[in-house]
């Protein structure tokens, strides 16, 4: 089967340093990739990740275990404009397709 | 903006009656998908097409969807007899395409569709 879980929602405050883990079960494995989505809008591309280890790209970084079907996306030095949907997305090997989970709502707080 | 365009950005329908999409690509780009997402989900996986050929379908693609990439260029996700559960914001993306290359995937703008 396919399972991708991550947190409802989350708060931090601007400035600080926030953690959204997501943990995947899926049927095969060919990538896991991390997307922010603002209300109303589109997915835009964030990260990519396919062999284990830390992706650091500015403020934003995405770490990926395959063995623990494991991944994290780490904000830091958090901005208003940070509050969004972060959507994390495995692509399955056999397929092109992406399976999503249900995303991550982040509020940034002043 | 990533490139990929979908036109129209917002459509309201009666129930029963027919409505269709149109996603352009990013013009270099082979693959060309389409998902829907509902509040408060992830996009959900509806089909895709390398350059001209459907290669996949979805479940969730029930005899009333129909979609065409009839040149290998830009696609069309068509509805019939739409029903009050298809509303939801339909996401286009596209990506190179490359064989054994896992590829970025740009989503569109979306098009919102509200059947009343």
């Amino acid at each position: 089967g396919q399972n991708i879980d991550q947190p409802t929602e989350m708060t931090a405050t601007e400035g600080a340093i926030v953690q959204i883990n997501c943990t995947y079960q899926t049927s095969g494995f060919n990538g896991l990739f991390w997307y922010q989505q603002h209300a109303g809008e589109a997915p835009t591309f964030l990260s990519y990740n396919v062999l284990d280890g830390l992706e650091e790209k500015g403020r934003f970084s995405s770490f990926l275990s395959r063995s623990k079907g494991y991944s994290y996306l780490l904000l830091k030095e958090l901005q208003m404009k940070d509050s969004a949907s972060y959507l994390c997305a495995v692509r399955e090997w056999d397929t092109d397709k992406l399976i999503f989970g249900t995303g991550t709502r982040l509020q940034v707080f002043p | 903006d990533t490139g990929v365009s979908q036109d129209p950005r917002h459509k309201i329908t009666k129930r029963g009656q027919n409505v269709t999409f149109r996603c352009d690509p990013i013009s270099e780009h082979n693959r060309l998908y389409w998902y829907r997402q509902t509040l408060g989900q992830g996009p959900e996986f509806l089909t895709y097409f390398q350059n001209e050929a459907q290669l996949e379908k979805s479940r969730l693609l029930s005899d009333r969807f129909s979609a065409e990439r009839p040149k290998g260029s830009f696609s069309t996700l068509e509805i019939q007899r739409t029903e009050q559960g298809d509303s939801a914001m339909y996401l286009c993306a596209s990506s190179l395409g490359r064989t054994g290359v896992s590829e970025t995937q740009y989503f569109g703008p979306g098009t919102r569709l509200l059947v009343l």
